[in-house]
């Protein structure tokens, strides 16, 4: 069974600061990874996807992969009260399907 | 606009009734995906389907079923065998012009047992 760990929170961090977010996988083969924003209530929304190791940037989003250590991470960089939501690491299981972990929430306070 | 719908938002069923689910994308994707979400708990594959007329099982089939007879359409239909229905459901699609495996999300449907 293809397992996607995230620590269930929450995270708090004051308005301004790094949110830094992680997320364990089991597949060594695994190549797609994805982080999802979810409000309470809607559905998930796509933030970021990373394919290979290293860092990926976008606006205040940076994804981070190291697949020998099998670990991929958000940062969100001037955190904001709007970002609290939970955030859902997705990572690709074959056939085009992705298992999702059961998300991390977080909590920006003013 | 390009997207994928879902409907009803709020649907209720009584004990022992099949409900559908509606599920429509204008997205021009190939593959279709139904999944299930519990209170703090990730999303479950129910269901997927890579192309017309062709659709596989997920990690919790039991008590649903699917069909696609259209490319745009993937209606699910949760059946009086599942014993515990009551849960947030989630449609999504993905498509060859897209970043590999990325999936896209309607707005869910929220399906409540009476």
């Amino acid at each position: 069974q293809k397992e996607v760990e995230q620590n269930s929170g929450p995270l708090s961090v004051p308005e301004g600061a790094i949110a830094s977010l992680n997320c364990t996988y089991s597949d060594r083969g695994s190549q797609s990874f994805f982080w999802y924003r979810q409000y309470s209530g809607k559905s998930p929304e796509l933030i970021m996807s990373i394919y290979s190791n290293g860092d990926k940037e976008d606006g205040r989003f940076t994804a981070q992969l190291n697949k020998a250590s099998q670990y991929v991470s958000l940062l969100i960089r001037d955190s904001q009260p709007s970002d609290s939501a939970t955030y859902l690491c997705a990572v690709n299981a074959g056939f085009q399907k992705l298992v999702f972990g059961t998300g991390t929430r977080l909590l920006v306070s003013p | 606009d390009g997207g994928i719908t879902q409907s009803p938002k709020y649907l209720f069923r009584k004990e022992g009734q099949n409900v559908t689910l509606s599920c429509e994308q204008n997205l021009n994707h190939d593959a279709m995906y139904w999944y299930r979400q519990d209170p703090g708990q990730g999303l479950r594959l129910i269901y997927y389907s890579q192309i017309v007329n062709d659709f596989q099982k997920g990690d919790i089939a039991e008590g649903y079923s699917v069909s696609r007879e259209k490319k745009e359409s993937f209606p699910l239909t949760v059946t009086s065998a599942q014993k515990n229905p009551t849960a947030f459901y989630l449609c999504a699609s993905s498509g060859p012009r897209d970043p590999q495996d990325t999936q896209y999300f309607g707005p869910g449907t929220r399906l409540t047992v009476l």
